[in-house]
């Protein structure tokens, strides 16, 4: 079965930095993008940023683009996600999502999501 | 920037069908993509080009739209139908961000 793994829950101090990772099954990245999203507790679903190496295409939420950086690992089919200056409000769970790309781009293959809780 | 706006909750009894809608200006022109969360499991999309189901997708789960206007219509709900449902679009352009509605969070009675 085809699916996204995501690293384990992390616990975060306020004003530090976390990285999360992706892994996709097989060449992802010749055909496929990855994005990160998040659910905080009460909240929708957030889009974060997005990654297509295909395309040479880093693109962020104005929210985040200062905070967040997402890098694609070709050699291991893993995209990563690093945040930093973290408080309390980034508290929720982070999906990494695969982008099917087309004439409209959408999330066709998400991870079961990594928690992180930021608590001093 | 661009808002897709979803009603936040609705509340069916089994076996009634839920009809959730998503609005957005000009709708019409982009793909409409619809989404199911169960808080602790990853999401799942449902419906993707307005109206395509993925394979393992029931065919109870039917997308449509009509002018600016996306509907997600559930036929002969069931308790495991309890969850949030997100419309999203993203623009034609590689540039383009996605956008996602504000949620619908269906209740089953």
């Amino acid at each position: 079965q085809v699916e996204l793994v995501q690293s384990g829950a992390q616990m975060k101090q306020p004003g530090s930095s976390v990285q999360l990772s992706c892994k996709a099954p097989g060449n992802i990245f010749d055909r496929y993008g990855i994005s990160w999203l998040r659910r905080a507790p009460g909240q929708p679903l957030e889009w974060m940023g997005v990654v297509v190496p295909l395309f040479d295409v880093k693109t962020f939420a104005q929210k985040f683009h200062d905070r967040i950086t997402i890098t694609a690992d070709k050699s291991t089919n893993t995209a990563y996600l690093d945040m930093n200056n973290l408080n309390s409000d980034d508290t929720a769970v982070y999906y990494c999502a695969r982008v099917k790309l087309g004439n409209s781009w959408h999330f066709d293959l998400w991870g079961r999501g990594t928690l992180v809780t930021v608590s001093s | 920037s661009y808002v897709l706006t979803q009603s936040l909750s609705m509340s069916v009894a089994p076996g009634e069908t839920a009809r959730i809608s998503c609005g957005g200006s000009n709708l019409q022109s982009y793909s409409v993509y619809w989404y199911q969360h169960v808080p602790g499991q990853a999401p799942l999309l449902l419906i993707y080009y307005d109206q395509y189901r993925p394979s393992a997708i029931p065919e109870r789960f039917s997308g449509s739209k009509s002018g600016d206007t996306a509907t997600l219509t559930i036929d002969a709900v069931e308790v495991g139908d309890e969850a949030d449902y997100y419309c999203q679009m993203w623009g034609p352009s590689s540039t383009a961000l996605p956008v996602f509605g504000g949620g619908t969070h269906l209740t089953v009675l």
